[in-house]
């Protein structure tokens, strides 16, 4: 397996703009994680899925942000519209139930930088 | 909420010392913690899972520590290599069926030639 894939690694878009963050899990993981971090606030859990149905979104910052996942292969996180305080790096991650021996295995990242 | 706790500081050491990192949770004891590794630019890494049943755990050169009294867990890494710098990350992934994973915000390993 090539592990968890994210696309794009890096995004430079306009305050305003629409941003649309891509995800792969890796095949047979169960549950897919959203991560953002900074400096400031170090890793945060955004939402997170089990057999693609969202369970807690309570880490996300507001509205303007939104995820999916619509089958077991596929997931993304969107900012509508996108503001400078969201540059950071936002990532992926997936694993099989939690807590048997395996952790969660994580994608490369995407660098969103808003200017 | 669970909160994890890691020293913020970098921790410098010299080649062929054993580096050992701490990471203090509050509140109730999980029933396991995880330990990952970042290297800049790219995503953790798991490394090790040691359950509270587990006084101690090892790969390699790597070993974990897990102390429900004091509400902490070691890392430790021996006979350290330049390539061991990264930053270390703790987590507790939930407890209850929850699986709401929270992360320490790591601390820096520097292993000196």
């Amino acid at each position: 397996d090539a592990g968890v894939i994210q696309s794009p690694r890096h995004e430079v878009t306009e305050m305003g703009q629409e941003v649309t963050l891509r995800c792969k899990p890796i095949s047979g993981h169960d549950y897919l994680f959203w991560y953002r971090q900074t400096m400031m606030r170090g890793l945060e859990l955004l939402i997170y899925f089990n057999n693609n149905v969202p369970i807690d979104d309570s880490g996300m910052p507001e509205d303007r942000f939104s995820a999916k996942m619509p089958n077991a292969s596929f997931s993304t996180l969107k900012i509508q519209p996108s503001e400078p305080r969201d540059s950071a790096v936002y990532f992926c991650a997936s694993s099989p139930t939690p807590g048997q021996g395996e952790g969660y295995t994580f994608g490369s990242g995407t660098r969103l930088t808003v200017v | 909420s669970q909160k994890i706790e890691q020293n913020s500081e970098a921790l410098n050491i010299q080649e062929g010392k054993t580096a050992t990192l701490t990471c203090n949770y509050t509140n109730y004891s999980p029933a396991y913690l995880q330990w990952y590794r970042q290297d800049p630019g790219r995503g953790p890494v798991f490394l090790l899972l040691i359950r509270e049943n587990e006084k101690e755990k090892r790969k390699e050169r790597l070993k974990v520590t897990f102390d429900t009294t004091l509400k902490q867990s070691l890392f430790h890494i021996t006979a350290s290599q330049p390539a061991d710098s990264a930053t270390y990350l703790c987590a507790h992934p939930g407890t209850g069926g929850s699986y709401i994973p929270t992360f320490g915000r790591g601390t820096s390993l520097i292993v000196h030639p």
